[in-house]
């Protein structure tokens, strides 16, 4: 079955630098990668996702790169803010089940 | 539109009582999943409904079990509680037009924390 591995588990910047937390996936055949970021008290919420017929996405201040080779996928944030400070979730998925990352615990230091 | 509805959002139980929770998605919303998190294992799938079937099951015991009523919402049962089923219950929905295989965004609830003593 499809196993999704994450790094790092917690990655501290300065407020203005850029964060990349890595992703990396075993089954060849998954084509939906989506990133949820869980704030303190409230459930995940989608920031961005990507499918697998495209290599990179952007939204404002986030993207996501995709590497079918390799398989693994990226999120970057530039310019972060403290409102960044988060748990991000990787996800892989075929079929609609999601396989889930362990997290990246994102600090934003002043 | 409302989001995502959970509840109770806390929860305390002895082990060997069982427990139900409630989720209510947003209108319109077809499909609803659940999810177990813990601080050591993250996100596990326990199951998914879309028209009050369940079409998705993850690898939990059968003393996980769900339901999904014509209104779309959603309850989760556990019985002979277990200290290891503390946790963070996480219901989910999406709106499912594709069908099942169709992957989606989903919308999550703050969660039910269930503490086992």
């Amino acid at each position: 079955g499809e196993n999704v591995e994450q790094h790092p588990s917690t990655l501290s910047v300065q407020e203005g630098d850029s964060a990349v937390i890595k992703c990396t996936y075993s089954d060849s055949a998954s084509n939906y990668f989506p990133w949820y970021k869980q704030e303190l008290g409230k459930g995940p919420q989608l920031i961005i996702d990507i499918r697998s017929n495209v290599g990179e996405k952007k939204d404002q201040r986030i993207a996501v790169t995709l590497n079918k080779t390799a398989k693994h996928f990226s999120l970057h944030i530039t310019e972060t803010q403290p409102e960044d400070s988060a748990v991000y979730f990787c996800a892989a998925s075929k079929a609609y089940q999601l396989i889930w990352g362990a997290g990246t615990k994102l600090i934003i230091k002043p | 539109k409302a989001g995502v509805t959970q509840t109770p959002r806390y929860l305390i139980k002895t082990r060997g009582q069982q427990v139900t929770l409630s989720c209510s998605p947003i209108s319109g919303h077809r499909s609803v999943s659940w999810y177990q998190q813990t601080p050591g294992q993250g996100l596990q799938f326990l199951f998914e409904y879309f028209s009050e079937t369940q079409r998705n099951k993850g690898n939990f015991p059968g003393r996980f079990s769900g339901r999904q009523f014509s209104n779309s919402r959603s309850e989760m049962n556990v019985s002979t509680l277990e200290l290891g089923d503390s946790a963070l219950y996480l219901c989910a929905s999406s709106v499912a037009q594709g069908g099942f295989g169709t992957n989606e965004k989903l919308f999550f609830g703050s969660g039910t924390q269930l503490s086992v003593l």
